[in-house]
């Protein structure tokens, strides 16, 4: 079976650092997708690790640990757009596993 | 924009009733899933093509639930003798497969059954 835990929400002021934790339990692993999901809208692409360590890309960087099974997501200078749900995803093989996301909500 | 489209975008029906869902893939896409997103979930996977070949079929998709994809372009979902239970957003995502099988959702038709 696949279990996907991320925290429910969380709350950041603009111009901050948030980081997003995600850990997972999983029958296969082909790597682990971040996706930004707007109120109403489709998720979009944010990151993909499939090997250890950490990606940079602009305001937000992703990190893996396979060992532990376990991915942060981090966001620097925190904006309003920001204020989305984060979703964590484990591919295995083509299919993604979700987990149920976690609210950021940016206050000014 | 994603490049995928659905349609319709939202469907309000009567229990009971049949509906059908569309989803255009970006075009040189193989690839196409099918997801369900209920309030305050991540997506849950439906199925999967390969070109028009359906590979795999959750177990949350009863026998109620089709999805076609005839000429491995666009797909659709049926879902016959509604319940209230099925009300979701039905998430569609395309994917080239390499080189790491990012998928590309479409907006979503959100699904309300009275």
């Amino acid at each position: 079976g696949q279990n996907i835990d991320q925290p429910t929400e969380m709350t950041a002021t603009e111009g901050a650092i948030v980081q997003i934790n995600c850990t997972y339990q999983t029958s296969g692993f082909n790597g682990l997708f971040w996706y930004q999901q707007h109120a109403g809208e489709a998720p979009t692409f944010l990151s993909y690790n499939v090997l250890d360590g950490l990606e940079e890309k602009g305001r937000f960087s992703s990190f893996l640990s396979r060992s532990k099974g376990y991915s942060y997501l981090l966001l620097k200078e925190l904006q309003m757009k920001d204020s989305a749900s984060y979703l964590c995803a484990v591919l295995n093989d083509y299919k993604l596993s979700f987990g149920a996301g976690t609210t950021v909500t940016v206050r000014a | 924009d994603t490049g995928v489209s659905q349609d319709p975008r939202h469907k309000i029906t009567k229990r009971g009733q049949n509906v059908t869902f569309r989803c255009d893939p970006i075009s040189e896409h193989n690839r196409l899933y099918w997801y369900r997103q209920t309030l305050g979930q991540g997506p849950e996977f439906l199925t999967y093509f390969q070109n028009e070949a359906q590979l795999e079929k959750s177990r949350l998709l009863s026998d109620r639930f089709s999805a076609e994809r005839p000429k491995g372009s666009f797909s659709t979902l049926e879902i016959q003798r509604t319940e209230q239970g099925d009300s979701a957003m039905y998430l569609c995502a395309s994917s080239l497969g390499t080189p790491y099988n990012e998928q590309f959702f479409g907006p979503g038709t959100r699904l309300t059954v009275l």
